[in-house]
């Protein structure tokens, strides 16, 4: 079965400075979709950006970009110039190239920005 | 508009009571799904709907029944309520034929059973 591991529960940047949000997964599968989702307190789930596993180019979304290393099994979020309405939980998450479309996410990791 | 609307966003409720929750979706999707996030923002898959069928149905207590009556609705019924049912459900949609593509997530409800 796939997993998908956030491995730090909170971090914190000061606003305009670069932050990068770590996640690792494990699949046999090579064949798969990978996203980055936004929960700000409104509790809306809003999609940052996503990464086909059979592009070798790493995804990019006006601040956000990804760092993807398929062998290593890493799928990184750098946010540049952080604002203050970045502050959020922010999830990774893995979607098989089966047709089910399952999400599976990691727990989150609490971003804070410091004004 | 919309895209994915869920009601009611809250939802206050006694042990053993039976609620439900409705989702709709306008976006011409093929797929609907209900999450459950729990207290410690942990998000997993319960069920999964493509053309009112179930094609996803993840180890969740019968207590808990989805309806499909067309594609762009998806209810969640949950008979006999817990405590540990407390929790935020999200309802989301997708075109599964496109894989590449998000789901799109409605706003939640958060269930709260005294």
């Amino acid at each position: 079965a796939q997993t998908v591991t956030q491995s730090q529960p909170e971090m914190s940047v000061q606003e305009a400075e670069t932050v990068t949000l770590s996640c690792t997964y494990d699949t046999s599968e090579s064949d798969y979709y990978l996203f980055w989702y936004k929960q700000p307190p409104s509790r809306q789930m809003i999609l940052v950006i996503r990464q086909e596993a059979y592009k070798q180019q790493n995804a990019t979304e006006n601040r956000f970009s990804v760092n993807f290393q398929k062998a290593a099994k890493s799928f990184s979020l750098k946010i540049s110039d952080s604002q203050l309405g970045d502050a959020a939980m922010y999830f990774c998450a893995y979607r098989s190239g089966d047709s089910s479309y399952k999400l599976i996410f990691g727990s989150g990791t609490r971003l804070l920005v410091r004004p | 508009d919309t895209a994915v609307s869920q009601t009611p966003k809250y939802l206050v409720t006694q042990m053993g009571n039976d609620k439900s929750i409705k989702c709709e979706q306008n976006l011409g999707h093929d797929t609907m799904y209900w999450y459950k996030q729990d207290s410690k923002k942990f998000l997993k898959i319960m069920f999964s709907y493509n053309n009112k069928e179930l094609i996803i149905n993840e180890t969740v207590p019968n207590r808990f029944s989805p309806k499909s009556p067309d594609k762009a609705h998806l209810n969640l019924h949950i008979n006999s309520l817990e405590l540990g049912d407390s929790a935020v459900y999200f309802c989301a949609s997708s075109q599964l034929d496109t894989p590449g593509t998000e789901a799109f997530f409605g706003q939640g409800t958060r269930l709260t059973v005294v």
